[in-house]
């Protein structure tokens, strides 16, 4: 069965450095969302990707976060430079399309802590 | 303003012991609504979609239902693999491809 493939899985990095996620979608899927999930809450939409334009990046806080997709197929999302706040899990998610209610795919996550 | 409400917040059964979750939404009008289960440390794992009131949809020990305000997903003799968190999502029918999630109830089934 394809999966959404993140990496990686866990990552502790020191406040003011920079960190970077991957993520490689479902082979055909047009649409990749990147998601913060803090412990206890529903997934938060950072930025989502239609092929490799964004659609939708509202909730990126562009001061230190940035997304790309470059090829519309992989993605990285970056976090420079990192706060204390910033602590959670980042989920990478694609589905076939991002409209009609195409069921979103995530994958196993990348845990962050910022120490 | 679009919501979804999840309750309990936490649940716990003894194993064989059936019960619900339940998931409430206010929104104008609903696109459809996700069900997940999501394990500690792990991204969500899709369990069902439903689109319209009166639809159900089953998956072993799983079975959610929709109406117009809220849908339950009934579990029916589980077993402690089913301990887990289940998350809620609805797509608003103004929406494209925004989901508004719900804040999880945390299943704790013991043998």
């Amino acid at each position: 069965e394809a999966e959404v493939a993140q990496s990686p899985r866990y990552k502790i990095t020191e406040k003011s450095q920079a960190v970077a996620f991957w993520c490689d979608p479902i082979s055909g899927h047009a649409t990749l969302y990147w998601y913060r999930q803090i412990l206890g809450q529903g997934p938060e939409l950072l930025v989502q990707f239609q092929d490799e334009s964004v659609v939708d990046d509202s909730q990126l806080p562009k001061d230190r976060f940035s997304a790309e997709r470059l090829k519309g197929v992989d993605s990285t999302l970056k976090i420079q430079p990192a706060e204390l706040g910033d602590s959670a899990m980042y989920l990478c998610a694609s589905s076939k399309s991002g409209y009609s209610g195409n069921t979103i795919y995530f994958g196993e996550g990348s845990w962050l802590t910022v120490v | 303003e679009d919501q979804v409400t999840q309750s309990p917040e936490a649940l716990r059964l003894q194993e064989g012991e059936s019960s619900s979750l339940n998931c409430s939404y206010t929104v104008s009008g609903l696109r459809g609504l996700f069900w997940y289960r999501q394990d500690p440390g792990k991204g969500p794992e899709f369990l069902f979609t439903l689109y319209s009131a009166g639809e159900e949809k089953e998956k072993e020990r799983l079975k959610a239902t929709l109406t117009k305000k809220e849908s339950f997903l009934h579990i029916t003799a589980p077993k402690p693999e089913d301990s887990a968190t289940y998350l809620c999502a609805v797509l608003p029918l103004e929406s494209n491809y925004q989901l508004i999630w719900g804040a999880g109830t945390k299943l704790i089934i013991k043998p």
